[in-house]
């Protein structure tokens, strides 16, 4: 089985400050996790995704995640929010073990005061 | 990438009929899904659509009320049927290139149910 918790249901943060969205997972086999966001009215956008390479995972729009093992946590951070930055965002697992079923967080949205 | 057209973008609806969703695939892929976002919510799987099987669907998706076509590896259709207004939600197609192992999704479709 496998689950994702997104510990955030709302982020607000300024103009060019940290971004940080919370994610916890569990799943019984190796996972592959990643990040989706969807503004409004669009479809969903790949941000990034860990497939157990590198730990710290870059993805486009100067957005990074890091996966830690040990805390089940893929959290999404970004140096400094632009105003296009401002959807909703979703953590999402995938197991390696034959099952290509997402699984997905109840997303964060997030939004950036000007 | 994969670039994924579905028709249609929205639809109003009267309850108890019937909406075709189609979904078109600029490659072949082998591997198509359907996804339901009722309104303020996450993504739940439907169904995953192989081409040259039947349709998998999830746990509280039956085929009389979802029935999926898959006729070639660039496309299917997702039927909503007998629609009641609790069927007003997003419906989002994707596909996985196995390059890649990543799913792609279409900008979806909005139906609302009168």
């Amino acid at each position: 089985a496998q689950s994702v918790t997104q510990l955030d249901s709302h982020v607000s943060v300024s103009e060019g400050t940290p971004v940080l969205l919370r994610c916890n997972y569990s799943s019984s086999y190796s996972p592959s996790l990643f990040w989706y966001v969807q503004h409004p009215n669009k479809g969903l956008q790949l941000l990034l995704k860990y497939t157990s390479a590198a730990t710290l995972v870059k993805g486009i729009n100067g957005f990074e995640a890091e996966f830690k093992k040990s805390e089940t946590s893929f959290h999404l951070t970004k140096p400094s929010a632009h105003m296009s930055d401002a959807a909703e965002y979703f953590c999402v697992v995938s197991t390696n073990f034959g099952n290509e079923k997402l699984t997905f967080g109840t997303g964060t949205r997030l939004t950036i005061i000007p | 990438s994969a670039v994924i057209s579905q028709k249609p973008s929205r639809d109003i609806c009267q309850r108890g009929t019937s909406l075709t969703i189609q979904c078109q695939v600029d490659s072949q892929v082998t591997m198509m899904f359907w996804y339901r976002q009722q309104p303020g919510q996450s993504l739940t799987l439907i169904a995953t659509a192989n081409q040259g099987s039947e349709a998998t669907y999830e746990s509280g998706f039956v085929i009389d009320k979802f029935p999926i076509s898959r006729p070639n590896l660039t496309f299917s259709t997702l039927t909503v049927s007998n629609m009641s207004p609790e069927d007003s939600s997003i419906y989002l197609c994707s596909v996985k290139t196995t390059a890649k192992n990543i799913q792609y999704f279409g900008a979806g479709t909005r139906l609302s149910v009168l």
